[in-house]
């Protein structure tokens, strides 16, 4: 079956920095996404990764473990803006036409 | 930029009702897909569509059913609504290919009363 764990909520303080957390079992692997979701609002695409390794785009950095089958987002410099929901998803491999199994998705509240 | 645009924002509607959520986009991509989104369960995929007239159960299709008759337009009915259906539905567009995002419209809410 499908599993992708992330952690509930986090609270950190603006300019901090916090790590979040996925890991998943799924019986394929074609890539993870990170989207952010704010409330009310689309999910936006954040980051990719396929191989192992870090990938960063300015304060958004997202890696990946597919032996370990995890990965995480590290969200630096935070801004009050940053507080929104953040979703792992993972796309499987087979035959998925892109399809993906999502997380249930982590509450970030920054705080001034 | 990608535009997916779901025809309305809030929707109630009564149990029994036969209901209908439109979804369109205009990047020409293959894949559509329809999710429920729930407190604490994340998104659930119910039906996506690779192609037009082409559709592929998700992971919760049951009380539901889909519609593609064009390339741009994929639609979600509810055939006989029931308040277990109360929830948030987005729609999402994509390319088959492995490092292409779903891009996603900004949700319909609806209550079934």
């Amino acid at each position: 079956g499908q599993n992708i764990d992330q952690p509930t909520e986090m609270t950190a303080t603006e300019g901090a920095i916090v790590q979040i957390n996925c890991t998943y079992q799924t019986s394929g692997f074609n890539g993870l996404f990170w989207y952010q979701q704010h409330a009310g609002e689309a999910p936006t695409f954040l980051s990719y990764n396929v191989l192992d390794g870090l990938e960063e785009k300015g304060r958004f950095s997202s890696f990946l473990s597919r032996s370990k089958g995890y990965s995480y987002l590290l969200l630096k410099e935070l801004q009050m803006k940053d507080s929104a929901s953040y979703l792992c998803a993972v796309r499987d491999g087979q035959g998925s036409w892109g399809k993906l199994q999502f997380g249930a998705g982590t509450q970030v509240v920054v705080t001034p | 930029d990608v535009k997916v645009t779901q025809s309305s924002r809030y929707l109630v509607k009564r149990t029994g009702e036969k209901v209908f959520l439109e979804c369109v986009q205009d990047m020409d991509h293959e894949n559509m897909f329809w999710y429920r989104q729930d407190p604490g369960l994340g998104l659930r995929l119910i039906y996506f569509s690779y192609d037009v007239k082409m559709k592929e159960k998700g992971d919760i299709p049951e009380g539901y059913s889909v519609s593609r008759e064009k390339k741009e337009r994929f639609s979600l009915i509810l055939e006989s609504a029931s308040t277990n259906q109360t929830s948030m539905y987005l729609c999402a567009s994509g390319r088959t290919s492995s490092n292409q995002p779903q891009h996603f419209g900004d949700g319909t809410r609806l209550s079934i009363l």
